[in-house]
């Protein structure tokens, strides 16, 4: 099994443009996440999902869009990108309920300019 | 807003030394993890607690939840130059939906 894989790994945007970053699993697992992580920071939750086609806001929504058409994929969608969303995003799954381990893909790290 | 604290922000010590991280929070969680994660890389989980009171050990670290569920601690005796890095609770809330918060994040260095 591959895990969880993220790509890109490194991405520059300009102000206003908008990217797609790409989120899968192959371990049939339910629930879905996306955080963001400031430099020396700890992570702070942007989306989740609990299963194809159910999805929730975690504490910083604001700019980002999720959808979850498969169990395995979970993308998440930067709209007119802004410097404050410069980042390191990581996805991570666990099974379901009662799972408590979060496995984490390698990250992607953003800049905005 | 639920929120955890960790402390210390940063840590720096010899090889040889003990230390201890401490996670705390005003709110109550069903259950508690600590993650360790290197530069580039993701979280891995090292420990999950879920009673309180619990005392779990892993070879040199000790990991221990509070008896109202609201703090945990860390404690790495004998540090080694392997045990640097981003170290980090998560809690799950009991709200039943999963969502998971994390600590502002200790860093430590172990210097050979």
């Amino acid at each position: 099994n591959a895990g969880v894989t993220q790509t890109p790994k490194f991405r520059i945007l300009k102000i206003g443009q908008s990217m797609t970053l790409q989120c899968t699993q192959d371990m049939n697992h339910n629930y879905m996440y996306w955080y963001r992580q400031d430099p020396g920071m700890g992570l702070k939750l942007i989306y989740y999902s609990v299963g194809a086609g159910i999805t929730d806001k975690g504490e910083v929504p604001n700019g980002y869009n999720v959808s979850r058409s498969t169990t395995e994929d979970f993308p998440l969608r930067l709209e007119l990108a802004a410097p404050s969303q410069t980042s390191v995003y990581f996805c991570a799954s666990i099974w379901g309920a009662g799972a408590y381990e979060q496995y984490f893909g390698p990250g992607t790290r953003l800049t905005v300019t | 807003t639920q929120l955890l604290e960790q402390s210390p922000q940063f840590l720096s010590i010899q090889e040889g030394e003990n230390l201890t991280v401490y996670c705390n929070s005003s709110s109550v969680f069903s259950s508690l993890q600590w993650y360790r994660q290197e530069p580039g890389e993701g979280p891995v989980l090292l420990v999950t607690v879920v009673t309180g009171g619990e005392v779990k050990k892993l070879k040199r670290l000790t990991f221990q939840f509070g008896d109202a569920r609201k703090d945990s601690s860390l404690h790495i005796t004998a540090a080694q130059p392997g045990d640097t890095g981003l170290y980090l609770c998560a809690a799950c809330t009991t709200s039943g939906t999963y969502k998971y918060i994390f600590g502002t994040g200790t860093r430590l260095k172990v210097l050979a």
